[in-house]
């Protein structure tokens, strides 16, 4: 059974600071992943894909991908009370034509004022 | 910028009624997918389509679903007697492409939903 797992939290942190949110994953050929964030009661939005090891920034987020650890982590620098939500990692499940994303439980975020 | 649109924002029907569910994706993409997530639970994938036929679909998609592509532009979900374990919100989401080689899979991107309340 492949597995996206991911701590439910709540992660609280002060405004201003890093928030570092992790996921781990089971499959080892999984090549692509991704970061939503979902609010409560409203849709999953994408904040970031990554496909290679390493960081990719986009703004105030950055993800990182270690395949050989098999975790993907996503850091949101000068967090804002409206980065408070829900954060999923998903990541396709292999075999067949594979196109169906395979979730994780979320992080819950929270940023103090 | 473009966005994957959906109706009802919500349903509430009878158990053992159809509903059908909407979805418009956005206009150049090629790949669409249901989902759902009961409330507090993980997002669960149903289905995906592509080229006018379902390319994948997971456990949870049984008789009682089926989807369609209707015209050019709406791709919809419909459940032809409704449970009331199928009470959950319902996500569209499409892609422009599907996987690609060597693994990579295009970003899918999610309509606000539909709440779906079955009594």
């Amino acid at each position: 059974q492949k597995e996206v797992e991911q701590n439910s939290g709540p992660l609280s942190v002060p405004e201003g600071a890093i928030a570092s949110l992790n996921c781990t994953y089971s499959d080892r050929g999984s090549q692509s992943f991704f970061w939503y964030r979902q609010y409560s009661g409203k849709s999953p939005e994408l904040i970031m894909s990554i496909y290679s090891n390493g960081d990719k920034e986009d703004g105030r987020f950055t993800a990182q991908l270690n395949k050989a650890s098999q975790y993907v982590s996503l850091l949101i620098r000068d967090s804002q009370p409206s980065d408070s939500a829900t954060y999923l990692c998903a990541a396709p499940l292999r075999g067949g034509s594979n196109y169906q994303l395979i979730w994780g439980a979320g992080t819950k975020l929270i940023i103090k004022p | 910028e473009p966005e994957v649109t959906q109706t009802p924002s919500h349903q509430v029907t009878q158990m053992g009624q159809e509903v059908i569910l909407r979805c418009v994706p956005i206009s150049n993409h090629l790949y669409f997918y249901w989902y759902r997530q009961i409330l507090g639970q993980k997002v669960e994938f149903l289905v995906s389509f592509y080229n006018n036929e379902i390319s994948e679909k997971s456990e949870i998609f049984d008789d009682q679903f089926s989807v369609e592509r209707p015209d050019g532009s709406n791709f919809t979900l419909k459940i032809r007697s409704t449970k009331l374990e199928d009470s959950a919100m319902y996500f569209c989401a499409s892609s422009l492409n599907g996987a690609r080689g060597s693994g990579i899979h295009d970003e899918q991107f999610f309509g606000p939903g539909t709440r779906l309340t079955v009594l």
